[in-house]
C-alpha cells in the first residue's frame, strides 16, 4: 500500500510569488491534516479536512493560504502571495474515519521544503 | 502558548544507552499522545502512542511512561542503536478537536559508538 505523497519535495520561489503543493494521502483515509515546521520550531497544525469538506481551518496563519481537497481524495495548499516567513517544512498526513472503526493513527508524507526568498 | 513541552533539545547517549525524552502537557483534554521518529529528508513516522488510562506501553524497544495526575509522559529506548539517531516529537491530540496533532519542539537524539 503506498504511503502519503507530496509534491514537489523542494520549492524554492521569490517573495509575491505563487506557489501550490500538494498531497496525496493514503487510498481510504478520509481525513487529511496539513503541518508546517517553520526552522528551529514545533510542527504546528494548520487545517484539517473530512473527505472534502474543511472541518477545521483553525491553525491557517493568514488569506494568503488556500487548502482544497476536491472529490476527497487529493489536496493541495496554495499560497498566494507568498512572504519570506512562509519558509518552511509543510506536511501532510492521514487517518482513517474513527465513525467507520479506524484508528487515530496518522501517517506523514515526506514534507515539501519551501523556501521563499 | 505552548501546549506540548518537551525536553531536552538534544541528547547523546552510548550505544546500549537508554535514552529518555519527557513531555509535559496542559490541556487536559488530550485523550491520545503519540510519539514520532524523523529522520533527515524524512516525514515522522509513528513509533508508538498510548491513551491516558495506561500508565505504560511497551513495543520492542521503546516504552512510553505516562503520569496522567502530573500530565507529564516520556519515552524511553531500550538497548539504543546507532540506526536510532533521529528527531524524536511527542505529540498530543482530543477528540473533540478533530484529533489535530499538537506537537512538542522535537529531541535530536545521537547515538554513539
Amino acid at each position: 500500500e503506498a504511503g502519503v505523497t507530496q509534491f514537489p519535495s523542494h520549492s524554492v520561489i521569490e517573495k509575491g510569488q505563487t506557489v501550490t503543493l500538494r498531497c496525496d494521502p493514503i487510498s481510504g483515509h478520509d481525513n487529511l491534516y496539513w503541518y508546517r515546521r517553520v526552522m528551529g520550531k514545533e510542527i504546528k497544525f494548520l487545517l484539517h479536512f473530512v473527505k472534502e469538506s474543511k472541518q477545521d481551518e483553525s491553525g491557517m496563519p493568514n488569506n494568503r493560504f488556500l487548502a482544497e481537497r476536491t472529490g476527497g481524495t487529493y489536496s493541495t495548499l496554495k499560497v498566494q502571495p507568498a512572504e519570506l516567513e512562509d519558509s518552511g517544512v509543510y506536511f501532510c498526513a492521514s487517518s482513517q474515519s474513527l465513525l467507520a472503526g479506524g484508528s487515530k493513527k496518522q501517517f506523514f508524507g515526506p514534507g515539501t521544503r519551501l523556501t521563499v526568498l | 502558548q505552548q501546549q506540548v513541552k518537551q525536553s531536552p533539545q538534544s541528547l547523546i547517549v552510548q550505544k546500549g544507552g537508554i535514552p529518555i525524552i519527557n513531555c509535559a502537557y496542559e490541556n487536559t483534554a488530550f485523550d491520545y499522545f503519540p510519539w514520532y521518529q524523523q529522520f533527515p529528508g524524512k516525514g515522522p513516522a509513528l513509533l508508538i502512542a498510548i491513551r491516558p488510562d495506561v500508565s505504560e506501553k511497551k513495543e520492542g524497544r521503546f516504552t512510553i511512561s505516562f503520569n496522567k495526575s502530573a500530565k507529564q509522559f516520556s519515552l524511553h529506548i531500550m538497548d539504543s542503536q546507532p540506526g536510532d539517531s533521529a528527531t524524536y516529537f511527542c505529540a498530543a491530540s482530543a477528540a473533540g478537536g478533530g484529533n489535530k496533532l499538537t506537537f512538542g519542539t522535537g529531541t535530536q537524539l545521537k547515538v554513539e559508538l
